[in-house]
């Protein structure tokens, strides 16, 4: 079954350092996501991503946040200058069309990101 | 816009009893819903999803979930629970906005399945 693959698992940094998580989603899919869960809590959409454009963003993707689909295949989350309250599990998504047809939503299994 | 209410924070319940999760959602237009789950340091796994047709709704792992547009609710339901059962159970909800479909979830339900 096709997977979206996140790395790094995990990545530990200091607060005001960059980090670019990356994701590779599924190949025929044509809309790609982060989503963002702080421990203990629930999963909060940050961004959509589609035909090389953001097309939503919630406003925790403020301008330290930035997303990139740079060769084709992989979809990157940047944030410029982390904070501690970064510290989270980011997890990347992608979908197919416009419809949930076949797969519908398919998740990585998230890379645990710790600013300290 | 859309929201997604899990009431239960927790539900313990015994190996083999019968266990219902309770969702409500609220949504100006049609919906999709889904439930996930996420097992202790794991990404989130689907369940089942309902996107129209028959209201119930049959997923992995012996799960079943009833679409109900009335009440607004999509109850996630299995007969008999196992120990591995015991995660954390997202409901969520989805509508199509033309650029992708952003998925709002609930704030979970942590299932303990106990002996």
């Amino acid at each position: 079954e096709p997977e979206v693959t996140q790395t790094p698992s995990h990545q530990v940094t200091q607060m005001g350092q960059e980090v670019i998580l990356r994701c590779v989603p599924i190949s025929n899919h044509l809309y790609f996501y982060w989503y963002r869960q702080i421990l203990g809590q629930k999963v909060e959409f940050l961004v959509s991503f589609y035909n090389n454009e953001i097309s939503e963003k919630s406003e925790i993707f403020d301008d330290q946040f930035s997303v990139e689909r740079p060769d084709g295949s992989n979809f990157t989350l940047k944030i410029r200058s982390t904070k501690l309250e970064d510290s989270a599990m980011y997890f990347c998504a992608s979908s197919t069309g416009d419809r949930w047809i076949s797969y519908g939503y398919t998740f990585g299994s998230g890379t645990r990101l710790t600013v300290v | 816009a859309q929201s997604v209410t899990q009431l239960d924070s927790q539900v313990p319940v015994f190996e083999e009893a019968p266990v219902e999760l309770r969702c409500n959602y609220s949504s100006s237009v049609s919906v999709y819903l889904f439930w996930y789950v996420q097992y202790p340091n794991q990404g989130l796994q689907l369940l089942l999803k309902y996107l129209s047709g028959s209201t119930l709704v049959k997923g992995i792992n012996g799960f079943e979930a009833e679409f109900n547009k009335s009440q607004t609710s999509f109850h996630l339901r299995k007969p008999s629970v196992h120990i591995s059962d015991t995660a954390e159970y997202f409901c969520a909800v989805s509508v199509f906005t033309g650029g992708g479909n952003k998925l709002t979830f609930g704030t979970g339900t942590q299932l303990k399945v106990e002996l």
